[in-house]
């Protein structure tokens, strides 16, 4: 399987800061990656997808970059409804993988 | 917009198997991959695997011995099946839908339902 190695696994940044997670694959994966953020109670929800693509909807706050091992999952000017878990999804292999999450607060 | 929603038990006893539902309303079924995802509460996610709506499924190699994953295209719906269930398995699980050409970008999810494993 592919491990998905996720950091830092919790920040606490202010509002307005620039948020930075990162995700490491255990091997190349080309940019076979997706972003998703989950609120507390709630299904994840699609952000980013093939690496750098924005979703449909989703606020150009939200941007990925990234290729082969090494992925960067980038907030800009962070609000209070910000707050959440977010999670990177490999589909390079089966079975598909998520990394263990970055949980985002407020200072 | 398509909706997703999860059924099932709610409590299962361990060593019985659980059965899920999803029920897909505002879209079709057919031509779509469709997945179930777990999260044990507090924890991360995990795919379980994948149906298209052909039938063809692919399961996680862990749980391949005690999952069944099933596809009823005249009710718009899917379902799941795992075995011989532990405590290990409580989780809430997810149904979700790939976006069209993609089997494995996940744009759509219903929003969980809760099976706990307990005597």
């Amino acid at each position: 399987d592919i491990q998905m190695t996720q950091s830092p696994s919790s920040l606490s940044a202010s509002v307005g800061d620039r948020v930075t997670i990162t995700c490491q694959a255990s091997q190349a994966i080309n940019n076979y990656v997706h972003w998703y953020q989950q609120k507390p109670g709630k299904a994840p929800n699609l952000l980013i997808y093939d690496a750098s693509t924005l979703q449909a909807g989703v606020p150009s706050k939200f941007s990925g970059s990234g290729s082969g091992t090494d992925f960067t999952f980038t907030i800009t000017n962070l609000q209070p409804e910000d707050v959440a878990t977010y999670y990177c999804q490999q589909y390079d292999n089966l079975p598909l993988t998520f990394g263990g999450g970055t949980k985002v607060e407020i200072k | 917009q398509v909706q997703l929603h999860e059924s099932g038990p709610g409590l299962v006893k361990p060593s019985e198997t659980v059965s899920l539902t999803c029920n897909v309303s505002g879209g079709s079924i057919t031509g779509y991959y469709w997945s179930w995802i777990r999260q044990p509460t507090g924890k991360g996610l995990e795919w379980l695997g994948r149906i298209f709506y052909s039938g063809s499924a692919m399961y996680h190699p862990s749980l391949k011995s005690r999952l069944t994953m099933s596809v009823d295209t005249s009710k718009n719906q899917f379902s799941l099946k795992l075995n011989s269930v532990t405590a290990a398995d409580t989780a809430v699980y997810y149904c979700a839908r790939a976006s069209r050409s993609t089997t494995s970008r996940f744009d759509s999810w219903g929003q969980g339902s809760l099976v706990i494993v307990s005597s």
